[in-house]
């Protein structure tokens, strides 16, 4: 069965400040990758996609990540955090077979002044 | 851009109601998902349909849901009784051809008393 593992629940960074957020992926096919970011009451909205190609994948607001298949990760970085990033961060994955997505269960980042 | 939209936003229900929340698709969407998060917990898949029927559901979707696409536009979740744990946010979201990300709605919060 396929899984994802997000070992940090919280992550608080300093404004300006460069952040990774880790993830960690089992499965035994090749799947897809996703980053969704839910900010204070609101619902899910797809930050990036890894579905193929480069292993380097841009998405919005300056966040970009990184498939890497042997070490089954897709971590996601920002070289420069600003308040507004203040969010939950869920790393989600779906199997190319099946259609359902499995998440992991967040990073809360947290913006230090 | 095209959104998913889910009505109502919060929705408060006495236990052993029936209650039915509601999302329209983005318009050229084929495949369509509920999925839900309890309040603190990462977000799980409920069930996908496609082509008028259900492709697949978890073991959370028990015979006190059910889904319909009564029309052309609205796709609709209904628990015939509820409990007090079916609390949570409840995602719908929609997707185009594979392997296109999913697009998810801002939720509905259902609170059972």
């Amino acid at each position: 069965a396929q899984s994802v593992t997000q070992l940090d629940s919280q992550v608080p960074v300093f404004e300006e400040a460069p952040v990774e957020l880790r993830c960690n992926y089992s499965s035994s096919v090749s799947v897809y990758l996703f980053w969704y970011v839910q900010y204070p009451n609101q619902g899910l909205q797809l930050l990036l996609k890894y579905l193929s190609g480069s292993t380097l994948v841009k998405g919005i607001n300056g966040f970009e990540a990184e498939f890497n298949k042997s070490q089954t990760s897709f971590h996601l970085r920002k070289p420069s955090v600003h308040i507004s990033d203040t969010a939950e961060y869920f790393c989600a994955v779906r199997v190319n077979r099946d259609d359902k997505i499995i998440f992991g269960k967040g990073t809360r980042l947290h913006i230090l002044p | 851009e095209p959104e998913v939209t889910q009505t109502p936003s919060h929705q408060v229900t006495q236990m052993g109601q029936e209650v039915i929340l509601r999302c329209v698709p983005i318009s050229n969407h084929l495949y369509f998902y509920w999925y839900r998060q309890i309040l603190g917990q990462k977000v799980e898949f409920l069930v996908s349909f496609y082509n008028n029927e259900i492709s697949e559901k978890s073991e959370i979707f028990d015979d006190q849901f059910s889904v319909e696409r009564p029309d052309g536009s609205n796709f609709t979740l209904k628990i015939r009784s509820t409990k007090l744990e079916d609390s949570a946010m409840y995602f719908c979201a929609s997707k185009g051809v594979t392997p296109q990300p999913q697009h998810f709605g801002d939720g509905t919060r259902l609170s059972i008393l």
